[in-house]
């Protein structure tokens, strides 16, 4: 199975900030990534596919790169909407599995 | 637009089974794959299982192979999920998800999920 790491668990932010959410892939996984959003009590959210591609409807604000086994989601002016955990998950191969999740907090 | 609705979930006793469905609107169902994904309290998302748009392929994740049975009937545009056996670590929120259609793809929409409390 192709193991998600999402690490820091937390981290802190502001109102303003550019913050990168780092995931790594434990076998290449060529640009197989998505990233989603959950708030507390919601259902999580595609925000990017493909690795980079940016799911329709969300903000130009978040954006994906990478390829292989290291990724990184990049929002680049954090909004007080944006406080919430997001989520690895690669489509390479089943089982899909996910990241354990980076929080973004005040 | 795209709704996915899911129901069936509920308070069930450790060996005990139960059904979970999705209804699904606002797309042509029999188009996409499709997937239950769950969220045990306070912890992260699992992918559960996954079906094909014709209903031909499934896939598991070993943590419910041989317990948990995934299909659909897209003539009533909707996901079942049949879970025997069940343990106290199945408890979750249980989500639909469909999986967007191409490659490198993501779940581009998600019901509000269905509660499974697994207690004696």
């Amino acid at each position: 199975d192709i193991q998600m790491t999402q690490s820091p668990s937390s981290l802190s932010a502001s109102v303003g900030d550019r913050v990168a959410i780092p995931c790594r892939a434990s076998q290449r996984i060529s640009n197989y990534l998505s990233w989603y959003q959950q708030r507390p009590g919601k259902a999580p959210k595609l925000l990017i596919y493909a690795a980079s591609s940016l799911q329709s409807g969300v903000p130009s604000r978040f954006s994906g790169s990478g390829s292989g086994t290291d990724f990184t989601l990049t929002i680049s002016s954090l909004q007080p909407e944006d406080f919430a955990t997001y989520y690895c998950q690669q489509s390479y191969s089943t089982p899909w599995t996910f990241g354990q999740g980076t929080k973004v907090e005040v | 637009q795209v709704q996915l609705v899911e129901s069936g979930g509920g308070l069930v006793k450790p060996g005990g089974s139960l059904r979970l469905s999705c209804a699904a609107s606002g797309f042509i169902f029999s188009d996409y794959y499709m997937s239950w994904i769950r969220q045990a309290p306070g912890k992260g998302l699992e992918w559960v299982s996954y079906i094909t748009g014709s209903g031909s392929t499934k896939y598991y994740a070993d943590s419910v192979k041989g317990r948990f049975t995934i299909s659909r009937d897209n003539a009533k545009n909707s996901l079942y999920l049949q879970m025997n056996s069940l343990r106290a670590e199945d408890t979750a929120v249980y989500y639909c998800a469909r999986k967007q259609r191409g490659m490198a793809v993501g779940f581009d929409s998600w019901g509000q999920g269905t509660l499974v409390t697994v207690s004696s």
